[in-house]
């Protein structure tokens, strides 16, 4: 069964600092997808990034970056330079790799992120 | 181009009743998937639709139902409510493994 773990269910930061948000997980297939999103208040899921297993390139999207490192089942996301908006509900899920369209997503307990100025 | 449309946005419905929620796909997307999001929790899968078939089932009782349609839109439908059924319900559409689009979801409250 896939499992993912986001140990961190609260954090709060002042404005402009870096923050990791942590996410570890456990399936038994070789081949797989990991996600993150974002849910702010209004509820909607906002997809961030998507990376397969194949690739553990580390990836950098503005003030964004992403950590994957299969060794330690871990997929962790920074935010450099916070602010105020990156206030929200961040989830790290799992999905098997399948050709076709879509898998069911297995999302771990969320992280709430507060930036405060 | 219009994203997932979820409908309604909120509602409150009495133990015993049943609910359908409704779902209308980002344009082009081909499969349908429910989740259900309880307080302080992630999603939890329900099902999935493709091609008007469940193609895919989490670990949730027979209450819960659903249906897609030939023009892909999806409706789930629980019944028999329980206080523990009060959650978000989000639907997710996609084309292919790069694109879950998800709504802003329904806020179903039971009492």
């Amino acid at each position: 069964a896939q499992k993912v773990t986001q140990a961190q269910t609260e954090i709060s930061v002042v404005e402009k600092e870096d923050v990791t948000l942590d996410c570890v997980y456990e399936t038994r297939d070789t081949t797989y997808y990991l996600f993150w999103y974002k849910q702010p208040p209004s509820g909607e899921l906002v997809f961030l990034i998507r990376r397969n297993s194949f690739d553990e390139q580390n990836e950098i999207s503005g003030r964004y970056s992403w950590n994957f490192q299969k060794s330690t089942s871990s997929f962790n996301f920074t935010i450099t330079a916070s602010q105020v908006v990156d206030s929200a509900v961040y989830f790290c899920a799992l999905s098997e790799a399948v050709e076709t369209s879509g898998s069911r997503l297995t999302f771990g307990e969320g992280t709430q992120l507060t930036v405060n100025p | 181009d219009a994203g997932v449309t979820q409908s309604p946005t909120h509602l409150i419905k009495t133990r015993g009743q049943q609910v359908t929620l409704r779902c209308s796909p980002k344009s082009g997307h081909d499969t349908v998937s429910w989740y259900q999001q309880a307080l302080g929790q992630g999603p939890q899968f329900i099902f999935q639709y493709y091609e008007e078939e469940e193609r895919q089932r989490g670990n949730f009782p027979d209450r819960f139902s659903g249906h897609q349609f030939p023009n892909y839109s999806s409706e789930l439908n629980v019944n028999a409510l329980l206080l523990g059924d009060s959650a978000l319900y989000l639907c997710a559409s996609s084309l292919d493994l790069n694109g879950y689009t998800f709504g802003s979801g329904t806020r179903l409250t039971v009492v």
